[in-house]
């Protein structure tokens, strides 16, 4: 089974600053896809950005960008330029592409980010 | 176009009661999924749907949690005999496609079960 780890309970960072969040993972699976998923305090679910494990090239949605390092299975993504709005939970996800997998998402625990103005 | 609505999203019951909670997916979406998000925890899965279909229901704690999703749209998760460890966030998401990995899950709003 997989698992996703994310050590960081909070972080905090300075409006217009950047911040990391780390996440680890562990899969025996060669191909999948990692998540991050925002949960404003309002509870929707939103997603931030996907990574294919399949491409090396790291995913980049505007100021968020992810860091994936296959062989270490960490995933972290960077917030550049951090908003008041950026302020959530923000959880790492696994899906695996095994067949009746069912594209399932694996969630870690999740990290409280508040962004200081 | 509309995204999916759950309700209620504010639930409060006696323990041994029994809940009904509705999911309403994103209109043409295949795909259904139910997540449990217990209190400063990541969901985790309950079950799958395609179309009418259950396809997964390896995450349903015990018996007393049952799905359906009989016309392929609205969904239902029924909990009976409430217990306290029942509380928890119930959280719905659709996709579209059911063999698009690409595609992404969208998520209701979740309802809220608090056990008395």
């Amino acid at each position: 089974a997989q698992t996703v780890t994310q050590s960081q309970p909070e972080m905090s960072v300075q409006e217009a600053e950047t911040v990391t969040l780390s996440c680890t993972y562990d899969t025996s699976e060669s191909d999948y896809y990692l998540f991050w998923y925002k949960q404003p305090p309002s509870r929707q679910m939103i997603l931030v950005i996907r990574q294919e494990a399949y491409k090396q090239q790291n995913a980049t949605e505007n100021r968020f960008s992810v860091n994936f390092q296959k062989a270490a299975k960490s995933f972290s993504l960077k917030i550049s330029d951090s908003q008041l709005g950026d302020a959530a939970m923000y959880f790492c996800a696994y899906s695996s592409l095994l067949t009746g997998a069912n594209s399932k998402l694996t969630f870690g625990k999740g990290i409280t980010l508040s962004v200081r103005p | 176009g509309a995204g999916v609505s759950q309700s209620p999203r504010y639930k409060v019951a006696k323990r041994g009661q029994d809940v009904a909670l509705r999911c309403d997916p994103i209109s043409g979406h295949v795909s259904l999924f139910w997540y449990q998000q217990a209190l400063g925890q990541g969901p985790e899965f309950l079950t799958y749907f395609q179309n009418e279909a259950q396809l997964d229901k390896s995450g349903l704690p015990s018996d007393r949690f049952f799905a359906e999703r009989p016309e392929g749209s609205v969904s239902t998760l029924k909990i009976q005999r409430t217990q306290q460890e029942d509380s928890a966030v119930y959280l719905c998401a659709s996709r579209d496609k059911t063999g698009g990995y690409t595609d992404t899950q969208y998520f209701g709003p979740g309802t809220r079960l608090t056990v008395l």
